[in-house]
């Protein structure tokens, strides 16, 4: 069974532009969370969708967003791309209720670079 | 505000016992889980406590003490291959998203 897919795996965009990173959950799973993660930093929460529904937010900035698709994959859009949003962006998915007490899978990540 | 301190890094010997540490602050806390990540790689779940007490599996085990704000991970049989950095995360009643650690990069030497 494929695990957490994310596209693309590197990224490298200018000050101020916008990017849309994906995700795929694993089969079957209707939750899906959003991670930055910073080098040498552990995983900072940024959003958790579960069945399409936006269940938890962040202390990120209205320039990040994100939504679920009835597939269950999702897109985190980050506007007005700052030198700071560089970073290591995590997405995981959980089975059943989406609750964090859950196990989480994530993807290997997308490697955003802001120059 | 919430906080999960680990130490930066450890270094042990392939074979040895090594134990890292997580002490935390977290408002309406409710569990704390352990994950692995090597270089470039996703963070791959250990193990999990919810209850005062040792959760063991396999060369793994993690503990948690409530009363202290205190969880360890013990590594037994040391492997090269478990270089990696190692999380501490806490989860919270009410949430559904977990808090990290600093993370704890650990060196195994032969």
């Amino acid at each position: 069974d494929a695990g957490v897919t994310q596209s693309p795996t590197h990224l490298i965009k200018t000050r101020g532009q916008h990017v849309t990173l994906r995700c795929s959950p694993i089969s079957g799973h209707k939750s899906v969370s959003w991670y930055q993660q910073v080098l040498g930093q552990g995983p900072q929460f940024i959003f958790q969708y579960y069945e399409k529904e936006e269940r938890g937010r962040g202390n990120f900035p209205d320039r990040f967003s994100a939504r679920q698709f009835p597939n269950y994959s999702s897109e985190l859009n980050v506007n007005a791309l700052l030198l700071g949003d560089s970073a290591l962006y995590l997405c995981a998915s959980s089975g059943k209720t989406g609750g964090a007490r859950e196990r989480m899978f994530f993807g290997s990540g997308t490697q955003l670079s802001v120059l | 505000g919430q906080s999960l301190e680990q130490p930066s890094e450890v270094t042990a010997v392939e074979g040895a016992i090594v134990q890292i540490n997580c002490t935390y602050q977290t408002s309406g806390f409710y569990g704390l889980s352990w994950y692995q990540q090597h270089d470039g790689g996703a963070p791959t779940f250990l193990s999990y406590n919810a209850l005062d007490g040792l959760e063991e599996t396999g060369r793994f085990s993690s503990f948690l003490s409530r009363s202290d704000s205190y969880g360890y991970l013990l590594l037994q049989e040391l492997q090269m291959k478990d270089s990696a950095s190692y999380f501490c995360a806490a989860d919270q009643t009410g949430a559904n998203n977990l808090f990290f650690g600093t993370g704890t990069r650990l060196t195994v030497i032969p």
